[in-house]
């Protein structure tokens, strides 16, 4: 079946500084992917939609200026946590969608954690 | 918000069968995932519906009725590890909106 990574699984980092996490479909090209956050005990937020040379589209109350995503090609997106607080620790989970005729499928990472201390 | 409810708990007993209620807005829908959920991991996609009907893959099986706005999911023969959250996602607009899930918990 289709595989997604994240990079990394886990990441504690300071107040104030920035975190990169990688999302990667492994054996296949995504049409689209999307990120996601989800706090202790409630539901999958989608934070943004990111197609392949575009800019992505913000879910309502997501700053797009804090969390910066890029996704440079068919199999890779990045989303980068700027200035990072306390606040924004989460579990943050992309997914690669692959459509195909009828059929449409989403495939999530494994998902970060992100610690802010 | 999205207006799409699912049932919070339940305990069923190994061997049983459960059903797994998600009801939703029908307006704007293009799709409906379910998606298993073990704690501290990401979900896992289980089945996806876009057409009226039941979809059978092996001990799950998930069924759609898109002018109720509802569908469900159906758990057979049930394993210990089947104890978990159980997502449904309704597509809109090229987005995929979630449930809270319904945590079922399996007992011997």
């Amino acid at each position: 079946g289709a595989v997604v990574s994240q990079h990394p699984s886990r990441v504690i980092c300071k107040s104030g500084t920035s975190v990169k996490i990688e999302c990667r479909s492994l054996d296949f090209q995504a049409t689209t992917m999307f990120w996601y956050r989800q706090f202790p005990k409630q539901s999958l937020m989608l934070m943004a939609t990111s197609n392949e040379g575009s800019k992505a589209t913000y879910e309502q109350g997501v700053e797009k200026d804090k969390f910066l995503i890029n996704h440079a090609s068919l199999t890779l997106s990045t989303l980068t946590v700027t200035s990072a607080h306390p606040e924004d620790s989460s579990f943050y989970i992309c997914s690669a969608r692959v459509q195909e005729g009828a059929a449409d499928e989403q495939y999530f990472g494994p998902g970060t954690r992100l610690t802010v201390t | 918000g999205q207006n799409i409810d699912q049932p919070t708990e339940m305990t069923a007993t190994e061997g049983a069968i459960v059903q797994i209620n998600c009801t939703y807005q029908t307006s704007g829908f293009n799709g409906l995932f379910w998606y298993q959920q073990h704690a501290g991991e990401a979900p896992t996609f289980l089945s996806y519906n876009v057409l009226d009907g039941l979809e059978e893959k092996g001990r799950f099986s998930s069924f759609l009725s898109r002018s109720k706005g509802y569908s469900y999911l159906l758990l057979k023969e049930l394993q210990m590890k089947d104890s978990a959250s159980y997502l449904c996602a309704v597509v809109r607009n090229n987005r995929l909106a979630f449930g809270k899930g319904n945590q079922v918990v399996v007992i011997p």
